[in-house]
């Protein structure tokens, strides 16, 4: 039983599309994130979710947009797709006041 | 700007060996470090953690020593075994938000 899913595994598409990646999960937890994990493997908080409200907003360019239509789930939607986009993307989840305890296996966003 | 630095950025051990990670943070707000593994092709996945007020915590082969003086957490991985190879993330965090070292890849030689 996968805890956290992400659906695509691998996501490769042409410079300036729009695309989404959605996240499920079913630990009952109240809090999701996503996070960027770059080239060198760095990982970097994006945003988090709890009970549907936005909680965490990085610094990240406003054509990356988070939906959480309920607390088991968080989509990403990306607006005019950049190079620099390309990384792996991952959902996870938590209890609140805890940090991430589950992550999804990613999404590989690669942009010709 | 990194809030958690981590050394180093690869080691190689092997087997039976003692695999040894160091992370430093300057935030003193950072009241839970854990420690993520990594597979290729996977997530990460908590592997131990730890609170300021304890300066050690053993779980099986892991074990965290913490130094709240020096700001200075590890990770020692005793009798390190091929599956032991990945790459190993330390994090700190304030409250929920987590900020995760740069990592270490770990490889057991058989």
């Amino acid at each position: 039983d996968t805890a956290v899913s992400q659906t695509p595994k691998y996501l490769v598409t042409q410079m300036g599309n729009d695309k989404s990646i959605k996240c499920e999960q079913n630990l009952g937890h109240d809090t999701m994130y996503w996070y960027k994990q770059d080239s060198k493997k760095f990982l970097k908080i994006m945003f988090s979710y709890n009970n549907k409200e936005l909680i965490i907003n990085e610094t990240v360019p406003n054509r990356f947009s988070p939906k959480s239509p309920d607390k088991a789930h968080l989509n990403l939607h990306i607006n005019s797709l950049e190079l620099g986009d390309s990384a792996v993307y991952f959902c996870a989840s938590s209890l609140r006041g805890s940090p991430p305890q589950h992550f999804g296996d990613g999404t590989r966003l690669s942009i010709l | 700007q990194q809030q958690v630095k981590q050394s180093p950025q690869s080691l190689i051990v092997q087997k039976g060996g003692i695999s040894i990670i160091n992370c430093a943070y300057e935030n003193t707000a950072f009241d839970y470090f854990p420690w993520y593994q990594q597979f290729p092709g996977k997530g990460p996945a908590l592997l131990i953690a730890i609170r300021p007020d304890v300066s050690e915590k053993k779980e099986g082969r892991f074990t965290i020593s913490f130094n709240k003086s020096a700001k200075q957490f590890s990770l020692h991985i005793m009798d390190s075994q091929p599956g032991d190879s990945a790459t190993y993330f330390c994090a700190a965090s304030d409250d929920y938000k987590l900020s995760f070292g740069a990592g270490t890849t770990v490889t057991v030689r058989a």
